[in-house]
């Protein structure tokens, strides 16, 4: 079964430092890839897609993500991250038919 | 802007109820989707629908049934609710392309309540 693995259930960071953010999913064929990010009380909004092309995805708020085929990996990465940031972030994949499988998050707590 | 708009934020609602949770979107969107939302288990998918009057079950639909009569509009019912339905409730569209979902858009969320 397809399945999507966030390595990390919470990031503890310093304002300003750079964080990674990592996803490793399950699939030998093609995929689209995204992550969103929730604030408190809030629905999920998209950070960055990766659908084809360029494997090295920018989004907003500086976010940006490379899409790695041979490690089936779509780590997320921030080079100077803010108190804003504090959220949680969903890597997500959809492989086929109409189903789009969330991982299971990741708290990214950024301190000052 | 685009928008999906869930009927409440917060209910509360008593075991044994039905309950309704309405969802619209007005982007023109073939597939829409429930979640649930619970901490730690990230979402998981009750229910979703392709087209108007179809359905397909998620990974997790027991206790729970939905209806699609218009294509704008999604509802998730609870059957007879129970404590264990507590949770945080996703509704979500998402076009197509190449005939895979792309990315999706959320409503807010409904916080249920079942005491």
């Amino acid at each position: 079964a397809q399945s999507v693995t966030q390595l990390d259930s919470q990031v503890p960071v310093f304002e300003e430092a750079p964080v990674e953010l990592r996803c490793n999913y399950s699939s030998s064929v093609s995929v689209y890839l995204f992550w969103y990010v929730q604030y408190p009380n809030q629905g999920l909004q998209l950070l960055l897609k990766y659908l084809s092309g360029s494997t090295l995805v920018k989004g907003i708020n500086g976010f940006e993500a490379e899409f790695n085929k041979s490690q089936t990996s779509f780590h997320l990465r921030k080079p100077s991250v803010h108190i804003s940031d504090t959220a949680e972030y969903f890597c997500a994949v959809t492989r086929g038919g109409f189903k789009t499988i969330f991982g299971a998050g990741t708290r990214l707590f950024v301190k000052a | 802007d685009v928008k999906v708009t869930q009927s409440s934020r917060y209910l509360v609602k008593r075991t044994g109820e039905k309950v309704f949770l309405e969802c619209v979107q007005d982007m023109d969107h073939e597939n829409m989707f429930w979640y649930r939302q619970d901490p730690g288990l990230g979402l998981r998918l009750i229910y979703f629908s392709y087209d108007v009057k179809m359905k397909e079950k998620g990974d997790i639909p027991e206790g729970y049934s939905v209806s699609r009569e218009k294509k704008e509009r999604f509802s998730l019912i609870l059957e007879s609710a129970s404590t264990n339905q507590t949770s945080m409730y996703l509704c979500a569209s998402s076009p197509l392309l190449r005939g895979l979902n792309t990315e999706a858009f959320f409503g807010q969320g409904t916080r249920l309540t079942v005491v």
